[in-house]
């Protein structure tokens, strides 16, 4: 599947590092997400974009930024990390306009905070 | 609120034995219902989904789900496990509102002996 595709697949980084996750989809969807896969804990919405603007906000910590410059790109940038944010990062997309669009995701970025 | 329930955490099934994964769900309206399959280093892929209709959905790679309403279930089968089907599964419930807005079960892992 190379229709999200989420860049690095892994990053190390400490906790006064500022880094930024990638994604991208070449489906032509309008809807954009980001999970956190924590072990043992179900997947976590983070942050969606609509038509580039943002419609769901979980009540993720400001450490985390979401950009969405355009349809096709996602960001998530990371500042003053904590090691329990350690996890998979997922990127998904879909076409929010149709009922019939699942999510589709991107193969994740392991991120450890040392 | 939805919540998705994945009663086994880990399952292990002999070679081209059946394979039956529990799901139970909690959601006031007609659900968006979904199997996900998610590989080691890798994101989750779409088996197969339930919208409205037929109550047994046929997926990829030979899967099915039967959508029992009277027992809020969404149990995912297998006639005979192949051993590439080791992997996590995870059940989720939503609707679509302008975008997926999905709750995920923690997953069951399948380990297939031969």
């Amino acid at each position: 599947e190379t229709g999200v595709t989420q860049t690095p697949r892994h990053l190390v980084m400490g906790m006064t590092n500022k880094k930024s996750l990638k994604c991208e989809q070449h489906l032509g969807h309008n809807a954009m997400y980001w999970y956190k896969q924590s072990a043992k804990k179900p997947l976590e919405l983070m942050f969606v974009y609509s038509l580039e603007e943002r419609v769901e906000n979980n009540s993720v910590p400001s450490r985390f930024s979401p950009e969405c410059p355009n349809s096709s790109h996602l960001f998530l940038h990371l500042h003053t990390l904590q090691p329990e944010d350690s996890a998979l990062y997922l990127c998904a997309s879909s076409q929010g306009s149709s009922y019939n669009s699942p999510l589709h995701f991107g193969n994740g970025t392991r991120l450890t905070v040392t | 609120a939805q919540s998705v329930t994945q009663p086994d955490i880990h399952i292990t099934v002999s070679e081209g034995a059946s394979l039956e994964l529990r799901c139970n769900y909690s959601y006031g309206a007609t659900p968006y219902l979904f199997w996900y399959v998610q590989s080691p280093g890798q994101g989750l892929q779409l088996l197969l989904k339930y919208f409205s209709g037929d109550t047994l959905v046929q997926g990829i790679k030979g899967f099915e789900a039967e959508f029992k309403r009277s027992q809020s279930s969404f149990n995912l089968r297998k006639p005979s496990v192949h051993w590439s089907d080791a992997a996590e599964y995870f059940c989720a419930v939503g609707r679509n509102t302008g975008f997926q807005k999905l709750v995920f079960g923690t997953g069951t892992r399948l380990l297939v002996s031969p």
